[in-house]
């Protein structure tokens, strides 16, 4: 079962914050998040193993409640270079065959 | 991490042929997978493709359609067989090592007349 994303979609002006959250309906061995440009190859930011584990790196992070099942995304001060799709993934086996979630299109305008 | 090369990058092609995409890593890795991405969407797992042995499939997909070769760590084809305009996409392959996460080639941008 695919995980899902929400929001679907969002417009951020240029410094403002956005989560992003990914649910699943299975139980989770890890977490990852991918960002795509269009017309891109998905891009790796950041894994997030079980055990309720944060993440982060410059104005990104990640947390991550495996009793939920649920991860989230967060964005601050967004720059115009974070637009794009956010795509979490998920896996359940710990094998890295990941499942890919709905999907987050974000845009960030000046 | 690892540089990966996807051939071709994008293609036209009639329908009823079959199209051979590549996928070369510039080292080993262990997990080597192919995704399919339709316009707009998000990616869906087609195989895990399995150094020396048979693909394992997804639910949904087939050997006949998707036949996937992997005869060393390093390179990877997959096959989009008897194609028709429902098989228009991208395709991506992607690579893991170890406990390192997924990596993505610049995919292929298939369409089909």
């Amino acid at each position: 079962q695919q995980p899902v994303q929400s929001p679907q979609a969002v417009i951020l002006r240029e410094g403002e914050d956005a989560v992003i959250n990914c649910s699943s309906s299975k139980a989770l061995y890890s977490v990852h998040w991918y960002r795509q440009k269009h017309g891109e190859a998905p891009i790796f930011l950041m894994i997030l193993l079980k055990g309720g584990e944060q993440k982060g790196h410059d104005k990104i992070s990640a947390s991550f409640n495996e009793k939920k099942q649920q991860s989230s995304l967060y964005l601050t001060a967004s720059q115009l270079s974070y637009s794009g799709t956010y795509f979490c993934g998920t896996d359940s086996g710990g094998y890295q065959k990941v499942t890919f979630g709905t999907g987050t299109k974000l845009q960030v305008i000046p | 991490s690892a540089v990966i090369s996807q051939k071709p990058s994008r293609d036209i092609c009639q329908r009823g042929t079959s199209l051979t995409i590549q996928c070369q890593v510039d080292s080993q890795v262990t997990m080597m997978f192919w995704y399919r991405q339709q316009p707009g969407q998000s990616l869906t797992l087609i195989a895990t493709a399995n150094q020396g042995s048979e693909a394992t499939y997804e639910s949904g997909f087939v050997i006949d359609k998707f036949p996937i070769s992997r005869p060393n760590l390093t390179f990877s084809t997959l096959t989009v067989s008897n194609m028709s305009p429902e098989d228009s996409s991208i395709y991506l392959c992607s690579v893991a090592d170890g406990d390192q996460p997924q990596h993505f080639g610049d995919g292929t941008r298939l369409s089909i007349l």
